[in-house]
Protein backbone atom coordinates (compact mmCIF):
# COMPACT_ATOMS: atom_id res chain seq x y z
CA UNK A 1 0.00 0.00 0.00
CA UNK A 2 1.33 2.96 -1.00
CA UNK A 3 2.01 5.64 1.59
CA UNK A 4 -0.35 8.40 -0.11
CA UNK A 5 -2.37 7.88 -2.92
CA UNK A 6 -4.03 9.74 -5.35
CA UNK A 7 -6.36 8.96 -8.92
CA UNK A 8 -3.94 9.82 -11.46
CA UNK A 9 -6.56 11.26 -13.94
CA UNK A 10 -6.85 12.97 -15.67
CA UNK A 11 -10.12 14.63 -14.08
CA UNK A 12 -11.65 16.41 -16.56
CA UNK A 13 -14.62 19.45 -15.72
CA UNK A 14 -16.09 22.03 -17.66
CA UNK A 15 -15.33 26.14 -16.72
CA UNK A 16 -17.10 27.19 -13.49
CA UNK A 17 -17.77 23.86 -12.93
CA UNK A 18 -16.38 22.29 -9.05
CA UNK A 19 -13.48 19.91 -9.01
CA UNK A 20 -13.10 17.47 -6.76
CA UNK A 21 -9.81 15.94 -5.95
CA UNK A 22 -9.15 13.41 -3.58
CA UNK A 23 -6.55 11.63 -1.35
CA UNK A 24 -6.05 8.64 0.93
CA UNK A 25 -2.82 8.11 3.50
CA UNK A 26 -1.78 4.97 5.63
CA UNK A 27 0.29 6.95 8.51
CA UNK A 28 -2.71 7.24 11.37
CA UNK A 29 -0.12 9.49 13.24
CA UNK A 30 -0.34 12.08 10.31
CA UNK A 31 -0.51 15.55 12.03
CA UNK A 32 -0.10 17.87 8.99
CA UNK A 33 -1.71 17.70 5.47
CA UNK A 34 -0.79 19.52 2.32
CA UNK A 35 -2.28 20.63 -1.56
CA UNK A 36 -0.09 21.78 -4.34
CA UNK A 37 -0.07 23.27 -7.48
CA UNK A 38 2.21 22.04 -10.15
CA UNK A 39 2.01 23.78 -13.84
CA UNK A 40 3.81 21.18 -16.39
CA UNK A 41 7.60 21.48 -15.84
CA UNK A 42 7.12 23.96 -13.17
CA UNK A 43 8.10 23.08 -9.27
CA UNK A 44 5.15 22.54 -6.81
CA UNK A 45 3.71 25.89 -5.00
CA UNK A 46 1.87 25.43 -2.10
CA UNK A 47 -2.11 26.29 -2.13
CA UNK A 48 -3.66 24.75 1.25
CA UNK A 49 -2.37 23.20 4.35
CA UNK A 50 -5.03 21.45 6.79
CA UNK A 51 -4.58 20.29 10.58
CA UNK A 52 -7.72 19.76 11.94
CA UNK A 53 -10.76 17.41 10.91
CA UNK A 54 -13.38 19.24 9.14
CA UNK A 55 -13.27 22.07 6.34
CA UNK A 56 -10.91 25.05 5.73
CA UNK A 57 -11.62 27.72 2.85
CA UNK A 58 -9.55 29.88 1.66
CA UNK A 59 -10.74 31.98 -1.60
CA UNK A 60 -11.78 29.35 -4.62
CA UNK A 61 -10.31 26.50 -2.58
CA UNK A 62 -11.65 24.13 0.01
CA UNK A 63 -9.91 21.66 2.14
CA UNK A 64 -11.60 18.77 3.80
CA UNK A 65 -10.10 16.46 6.45
CA UNK A 66 -11.70 13.23 7.83
CA UNK A 67 -8.74 11.87 10.04
CA UNK A 68 -11.21 8.55 11.24
CA UNK A 69 -11.55 7.23 7.42
CA UNK A 70 -7.59 8.76 6.49
CA UNK A 71 -9.11 11.03 3.75
CA UNK A 72 -8.35 14.47 2.14
CA UNK A 73 -9.80 15.93 -0.46
CA UNK A 74 -9.55 19.63 -2.08
CA UNK A 75 -12.55 21.88 -3.85
CA UNK A 76 -11.96 23.91 -6.56
CA UNK A 77 -15.20 26.05 -7.13
CA UNK A 78 -15.77 27.99 -10.39
CA UNK A 79 -12.79 26.40 -11.59
CA UNK A 80 -11.29 28.02 -14.33
CA UNK A 81 -9.04 27.04 -17.41
CA UNK A 82 -5.51 28.42 -15.74
CA UNK A 83 -6.65 25.75 -12.37
CA UNK A 84 -5.26 23.19 -14.92
CA UNK A 85 -2.18 21.67 -13.38
CA UNK A 86 -1.22 18.27 -11.74
CA UNK A 87 -2.55 18.52 -7.83
CA UNK A 88 -0.09 17.18 -5.73
CA UNK A 89 -1.34 15.91 -2.06
CA UNK A 90 1.52 16.04 0.86
CA UNK A 91 1.13 13.98 4.61
CA UNK A 92 3.62 14.93 7.32
CA UNK A 93 3.71 11.69 9.11
CA UNK A 94 5.99 12.21 12.70
CA UNK A 95 9.17 11.16 10.85
CA UNK A 96 9.44 14.58 9.62
CA UNK A 97 9.50 14.77 6.00
CA UNK A 98 6.48 15.19 3.89
CA UNK A 99 5.51 12.25 1.57
CA UNK A 100 3.52 13.18 -1.41
CA UNK A 101 1.10 11.45 -3.96
CA UNK A 102 1.39 10.59 -7.19
CA UNK A 103 -0.48 13.81 -8.28
CA UNK A 104 -4.06 14.36 -9.86
CA UNK A 105 -4.12 15.78 -13.15
CA UNK A 106 -6.80 18.71 -13.68
CA UNK A 107 -8.10 19.68 -17.22
CA UNK A 108 -10.23 22.60 -17.02
CA UNK A 109 -12.04 23.04 -20.43
CA UNK A 110 -13.09 26.52 -21.82
CA UNK B 1 12.75 37.35 0.81
CA UNK B 2 14.07 35.76 -2.78
CA UNK B 3 12.56 32.03 -1.80
CA UNK B 4 14.38 28.86 -2.44
CA UNK B 5 16.69 29.41 -5.06
CA UNK B 6 18.83 26.58 -6.20
CA UNK B 7 21.36 26.07 -9.15
CA UNK B 8 22.05 24.91 -11.81
CA UNK B 9 18.33 25.12 -13.46
CA UNK B 10 19.74 22.69 -15.77
CA UNK B 11 22.42 19.96 -16.08
CA UNK B 12 23.17 17.54 -19.20
CA UNK B 13 25.77 15.42 -18.29
CA UNK B 14 27.31 12.17 -19.57
CA UNK B 15 26.65 9.14 -18.50
CA UNK B 16 29.60 8.61 -15.31
CA UNK B 17 30.27 11.72 -14.52
CA UNK B 18 30.06 13.62 -11.07
CA UNK B 19 26.87 16.25 -10.39
CA UNK B 20 26.44 18.45 -7.76
CA UNK B 21 23.49 21.10 -7.32
CA UNK B 22 22.92 23.38 -4.76
CA UNK B 23 20.14 25.09 -2.99
CA UNK B 24 20.01 28.17 -1.32
CA UNK B 25 16.83 28.39 1.31
CA UNK B 26 14.84 30.69 2.50
CA UNK B 27 17.30 32.79 4.90
CA UNK B 28 14.97 32.08 8.14
CA UNK B 29 14.40 28.76 7.53
CA UNK B 30 16.04 25.62 9.47
CA UNK B 31 14.85 22.71 7.51
CA UNK B 32 16.27 21.64 4.27
CA UNK B 33 14.62 18.70 2.06
CA UNK B 34 15.72 17.45 -1.39
CA UNK B 35 12.97 15.21 -3.45
CA UNK B 36 13.17 13.88 -6.74
CA UNK B 37 10.86 14.00 -9.16
CA UNK B 38 10.37 12.07 -12.70
CA UNK B 39 7.64 12.33 -15.19
CA UNK B 40 4.26 11.53 -14.25
CA UNK B 41 5.24 10.91 -10.35
CA UNK B 42 4.69 13.03 -7.38
CA UNK B 43 8.26 14.30 -5.54
CA UNK B 44 9.89 11.58 -4.15
CA UNK B 45 11.61 12.16 -0.60
CA UNK B 46 15.54 12.05 -0.78
CA UNK B 47 16.75 13.94 2.36
CA UNK B 48 16.37 16.23 4.92
CA UNK B 49 18.55 18.17 7.05
CA UNK B 50 17.55 20.64 10.63
CA UNK B 51 20.68 23.13 10.82
CA UNK B 52 23.81 21.34 10.05
CA UNK B 53 22.14 17.88 10.82
CA UNK B 54 21.01 15.37 8.46
CA UNK B 55 18.23 13.72 10.30
CA UNK B 56 17.07 11.06 7.34
CA UNK B 57 17.79 9.75 3.96
CA UNK B 58 15.33 7.49 2.35
CA UNK B 59 16.73 4.03 2.07
CA UNK B 60 15.77 4.18 -2.11
CA UNK B 61 19.14 6.43 -2.18
CA UNK B 62 22.40 4.91 -3.00
CA UNK B 63 25.51 5.58 -1.65
CA UNK B 64 26.33 7.51 -5.06
CA UNK B 65 24.10 10.15 -3.61
CA UNK B 66 25.42 12.76 -1.22
CA UNK B 67 24.45 15.75 0.61
CA UNK B 68 25.89 18.55 2.82
CA UNK B 69 24.73 21.71 4.56
CA UNK B 70 27.94 22.33 5.83
CA UNK B 71 26.71 25.84 7.68
CA UNK B 72 23.40 25.26 8.20
CA UNK B 73 22.41 27.63 5.38
CA UNK B 74 22.84 26.14 1.63
CA UNK B 75 23.40 22.44 0.96
CA UNK B 76 24.43 20.70 -2.05
CA UNK B 77 23.23 17.12 -3.44
CA UNK B 78 26.24 15.26 -5.56
CA UNK B 79 25.63 12.39 -7.18
CA UNK B 80 28.73 10.27 -8.52
CA UNK B 81 29.02 8.20 -11.83
CA UNK B 82 25.48 9.09 -13.03
CA UNK B 83 22.93 6.62 -14.83
CA UNK B 84 20.45 7.19 -17.09
CA UNK B 85 18.31 6.03 -14.20
CA UNK B 86 19.04 9.47 -12.30
CA UNK B 87 17.43 11.74 -14.97
CA UNK B 88 14.81 13.71 -12.81
CA UNK B 89 14.12 17.08 -11.61
CA UNK B 90 15.74 17.67 -8.14
CA UNK B 91 14.10 19.51 -6.40
CA UNK B 92 14.80 21.49 -2.80
CA UNK B 93 12.31 22.71 -0.32
CA UNK B 94 12.59 24.67 2.78
CA UNK B 95 10.74 25.03 6.19
CA UNK B 96 10.84 26.71 9.57
CA UNK B 97 10.78 23.95 11.85
CA UNK B 98 7.61 25.41 13.72
CA UNK B 99 5.53 25.85 10.86
CA UNK B 100 3.70 22.72 10.93
CA UNK B 101 6.49 21.76 8.28
CA UNK B 102 4.85 23.49 5.79
CA UNK B 103 7.91 23.22 2.88
CA UNK B 104 8.41 25.83 0.06
CA UNK B 105 10.20 24.32 -3.28
CA UNK B 106 12.72 26.13 -5.53
CA UNK B 107 12.14 26.03 -9.47
CA UNK B 108 14.31 22.42 -9.23
CA UNK B 109 17.07 21.44 -11.02
CA UNK B 110 16.83 19.35 -14.29
CA UNK B 111 19.04 16.60 -14.67
CA UNK B 112 19.65 14.57 -17.79
CA UNK B 113 22.11 12.18 -18.41
CA UNK B 114 22.95 10.78 -21.89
Amino acid sequence: QKEVEQNSGPLSVPEGAIASLNCTYSDRGSQSFFWYRQYSGKSPELIMFIYSNGDKEDGRFTAQLNKASQYVSLLIRDSQPSDSATYLCAVNPPTGKLIFGQGTTLQVKP
Amino acid sequence: DTGVSQNPRHKITKRGQNVTFRCDPISEHNRLYWYRQTLGQGPEFLTYFQNEAQLEKSRLLSDRFSAERPKGSFSTLEIQRTEQGDSAMYLCASSFESSGNTIYFGEGSWLTVV
